[in-house]
């Protein structure tokens, strides 16, 4: 069973540039959900998706959406980009059910230059 | 608030000793709480959690709802268990949204 696949794995962005990151979920798995981690935060929760609607969301600004297809697949995307939004990305996916375990992908190192 | 809490950023020590992680956490209802791992170069993966009750690579974790405890043990450390480890809770079943600690680097010395 191929795993969590997160396209693309290195990006370099300018300040106030768009970013748009990509998240194949393991076949089967309905949710997906997305995590900032830096140095200094830690991980943090950004929000899920689940059959293509925002279940849960964290405290991140309105500048961090995301959306999800029919097929599961997930896109985040961060609009007017700062120098504090350089991280991994992590994106996790989970099956339905009660005590499901979640499966991270490799994330996306962005960096805002 | 949600917080889990691991007091130590790094903890070193000699192969064959004892090894514990601390981990605490504050939730206002049952939280399932879980230890992740990440290995050199590799994703993060699921160790354990405590609903399970499991001991995963010679690792047990109890969870202590008086002490809002959840620390990580093994008795005898080996070198692959070198890794960055951390400890996570979520509301019950729910693994799609979890509240991280901020780590702790273990290091096992030969």
């Amino acid at each position: 069973k191929a795993g969590v696949t997160q396209t693309p794995r290195y990006l370099i962005k300018t300040r106030g540039q768009q970013v748009t990151l990509s998240c194949s979920p393991i076949s089967g798995h309905r949710s997906v959900s997305w995590y900032q981690q830096t140095p200094g935060q830690g991980l943090q929760f950004l929000f899920e998706y689940f059959s293509e609607t925002q279940r849960n969301k964290g405290n991140f600004p309105g500048r961090f959406s995301g959306r999800q297809f029919s097929n599961s697949r997930s896109e985040m995307n961060v609009s007017t980009l700062e120098l504090g939004d350089s991280a991994l990305y992590l994106c996790a996916s989970s099956s339905t059910g009660v005590y499901t375990e979640a499966f991270f992908g490799q994330g996306t190192r962005l960096t805002v230059v | 608030a949600q917080r889990v809490t691991q007091p130590e950023k790094l903890l070193s020590v000699f192969k064959g000793a004892p090894v514990e992680l601390k981990c605490n956490y504050s939730y206002s209802g049952s939280p399932e709480l879980f230890w992740y791992v990440q290995y050199s170069r590799q994703r993060l993966q699921l160790l354990l959690r405590h609903i399970s009750r499991e001991s995963i690579k010679g690792f047990t974790a109890d969870l202590n709802k008086g002490e809002t405890s959840f620390h990580l043990k093994k008795p005898f450390a080996q070198e692959e268990d070198s890794a960055m480890y951390y400890c996570a809770l979520s509301g019950i079943g729910g693994a799609q949204k979890l509240v991280f600690g901020q780590g702790t680097r273990l290091t096992i010395n030969p």
